[in-house]
This record gives structure tokens, C-alpha cells and sequence, in this order.
């Protein structure tokens, strides 16, 4: 079964500063999605960034962008120039792309990384 | 506007009740989820449904129960059943285009009391 690791329950930014928040993942597959979501105080989860493994290049979605290494299972989130409205948990996910009944196509979340960021 | 709906967002029940929480959606999505989130665990599958009259347990279903009878409704029932059923719940679908996301409602927290 696929498992999702977040190492971080909390993490803290300076606003306008960098921060990165860890992911690692394991599967036996070669083709699949990982994505991370947003948590915001509201609870609504929001779509913040997705990675085709297929894809070598990084995705990047205005000031946040990821470090995919397929080999070393790692899918890192990099928050550039935080503000305020970036706080909020952060979970990482994984799906698998091959559909399989038993799978249901669903997303395996690690526990969430909470991010404070300071003014 | 299209999305998802989930109502009541916050529930208070008695032990031994059962409870059903709702999920609409008027996206057109072919699948739908519940997922159950606690602290320190992030989320956990309760059940799915790919299509209309079918659904699948999760990891977590013991306790819980499910329909499909239509495209954009997904009820759960927490029922007396459930060891410890105070949580936060969260519906989901997705689109039958695989992009892999899932769209979420804004979820309903329950209280057992």
C-alpha cells in the first residue's frame, strides 16, 4: 500500500521569506500524481500545486514550485515570498494513475505540515 | 457557481444515534468520496463511488454507510456503530477526465456528545 510521510507538524516562515516543507512517499508504481493541498482556518481544501511523475520538470505555480526526485521518492513544497494568506496546513498526496478498482483512484494524504508565517 | 456542498457543517448527537451528513454536488463529476480527518492523521478514506449505484469501502468504513442514488448526491450515516465518530468530514469528487484532483466540500464537523 502506498504511504504518504510529512516529517514536519509544524513549520514557521518570516514574511516575504522562503520556506520549504518535506514530503516522501512510497510506492512500488511508476506512474502516478502527488499533489499539495492547502488547509486554510476555513477547512476548505484547496488545490495548491500537481506533479505528473511522468514529468521531470518541476511544477510551479506562481510562488510555489516543488522539488520532484522520483528516484529518492521526495516531493517538496517551496513557498517563495510568503504572506500571511499562505497560513494554513498543508498536506502532500498521492494517487496513483493506474485504475484499478481496489484503488478507486484515491488520494493517500500524509498528516499535514501546519505553517504559521510571521509578520 | 459549481461545487460541492456539504451540509450540516456542524452537528451534535448523542451516543447510540445515528447521523447522516450530506453531500451535493452540481459539478457533473462521475466520482465522489468521504473522507474522515483527526488530528495528527491527516485524512482517511471512508468510502467512494465511481458512478451512480455504486461505491466502494475505503479504509476506514466500519461503522459508516453510504448510497448513490443519484449523480451529484453522496449521503453518509455515521451510525451507532462507529467507536469514535467525532470528527471532521470531508466530501470530495472528481471529474471523469483524469487530471488526478479531487474538488472538496467545506465539511461538516460532528460532535458526539
Amino acid at each position: 500500500a502506498q504511504t504518504v510521510t510529512q516529517s514536519q507538524p509544524e513549520m514557521s516562515v518570516q514574511e516575504a521569506e522562503t520556506v520549504t516543507l518535506s514530503c516522501t512517499y512510497d510506492t512500488s508504481e511508476s506512474d502516478y500524481y502527488l499533489f499539495w493541498y492547502k488547509q486554510p482556518p476555513s477547512r476548505q481544501m484547496i488545490l495548491v500545486i500537481r506533479q505528473e511523475a511522468y514529468k521531470q520538470q518541476n511544477a510551479t505555480e506562481n510562488r510555489f514550485s516543488v522539488n520532484f526526485q522520483k528516484a529518492a521518492k521526495s516531493f517538496s513544497l517551496k513557498i517563495s515570498d510568503s504572506q500571511l494568506g499562505d497560513a494554513a496546513m498543508y498536506f502532500c498526496a498521492y494517487r496513483s494513475a493506474r485504475w484499478r478498482v481496489e484503488y478507486g483512484n484515491k488520494l493517500v494524504f500524509g498528516a499535514g505540515t501546519i505553517l504559521r508565517v510571521k509578520s | 457557481d459549481g461545487g460541492i456542498t456539504q451540509s450540516p457543517k456542524y452537528l451534535f448527537r448523542k451516543e447510540g444515534q445515528n447521523v447522516t451528513l450530506s453531500c451535493e454536488q452540481n459539478l457533473n463529476h462521475d466520482a465522489m468520496y468521504w473522507y474522515r480527518q483527526d488530528p495528527g492523521q491527516g485524512l482517511r478514506l471512508i468510502y467512494y463511488s465511481q458512478i451512480v449505484n455504486d461505491f466502494q469501502k475505503g479504509d476506514i468504513a466500519e461503522g459508516y454507510s453510504v448510497s448513490r442514488e443519484k449523480k451529484e448526491s453522496f449521503p453518509l450515516t455515521v451510525t451507532s456503530a462507529q467507536k469514535n465518530p467525532t470528527a471532521f468530514y470531508l466530501c470530495a469528487s472528481r471529474t471523469g477526465v483524469d487530471t488526478g484532483e479531487l474538488f472538496f466540500g467545506e465539511g461538516s464537523r460532528l460532535t458526539v456528545l
